[in-house]
């Protein structure tokens, strides 16, 4: 089955610029989502299709899918930003959903 | 604006059926453009796809192989919601379990449910 594989942790600092990838087996030939989860808070998208923001999604949060990995990027990070962040991308072969391990970002 | 609402029991007894219900408003369970998921929440699993029903002239319903000699996912489209079964449960299906929309082509989920958070103890 299809694997994709996130840090398990990111640190940065408010206004600094925050990196989280994603590494899958030809993920640049996926189309890949990601969503943002708070404590005690269901998963909510914030790119899909490797780098469409839904409405009400800040610019600050961009996607790109390239090779064997996908990046989430978030500039001018706010504390307001730390989340768990999960990809995910759906799987032909299978016929199913694949989500990553989930990257802890962590505001210093 | 698609809202998703979850019901059913936190606590389940080992062996027997989990049950849960998600009442969709804001679209429909027959909706050709969305698939309607389950997915579960675990420290041990992470996020788990535990499968979907949608409608494509008839009805399908496809699941996740971890669980699929266990599981029953059906709309009903009287009450425009769909339901996940999951039987002869153990400890290790305890978890947090989430309704979502899929959406075609590339199948992002969203919304997703509030998340229930299901025991399985005696």
């Amino acid at each position: 089955s299809y694997v994709l594989t996130q840090p398990p942790s990111v640190s940065v600092a408010p206004g600094h610029t925050a990196r989280i990838t994603c590494g899958g087996d030809s993920i640049g030939s996926k189309s890949v989502h990601w969503y943002h989860q708070k404590p005690g808070q269901a998963p909510v998208l914030v790119v899909y299709d490797d780098h469409d923001r839904p409405s009400g999604i800040p610019d600050r949060l961009s996607g790109s899918n390239s090779g064997n990995t996908a990046t989430l990027t978030i500039t001018r990070v706010e504390a307001g930003d730390e989340a768990d962040y999960f990809c995910q991308v759906w799987d032909n072969g299978s016929e199913h959903g694949v989500f990553g391990g989930g990257t802890k970002l962590t505001v210093l | 604006q698609v809202q998703l609402q979850q019901s059913g029991p936190g606590l389940v007894k080992p062996s027997q059926t989990l049950s849960l219900t998600c009442a969709i408003s804001g679209d429909s369970v027959s909706s050709s453009r969305a698939t309607w998921t389950w997915i579960r929440q675990s420290p041990s699993r992470g996020l788990e796809w535990l499968g979907r029903t949608y409608y494509r002239s008839r009805w399908y319903s496809e699941y996740a192989s971890s669980v699929k000699s266990r599981i029953v996912i059906k709309p009903d489209t009287s009450k425009n919601h769909f339901s996940l079964q999951l039987n002869s449960v153990t400890p290790e299906d305890t978890a947090v379990y989430y309704c979502a929309r899929g959406i075609i082509t590339t199948y992002r989920f969203d919304p997703w449910g509030q998340g229930t958070l299901v025991t399985v103890s005696s």
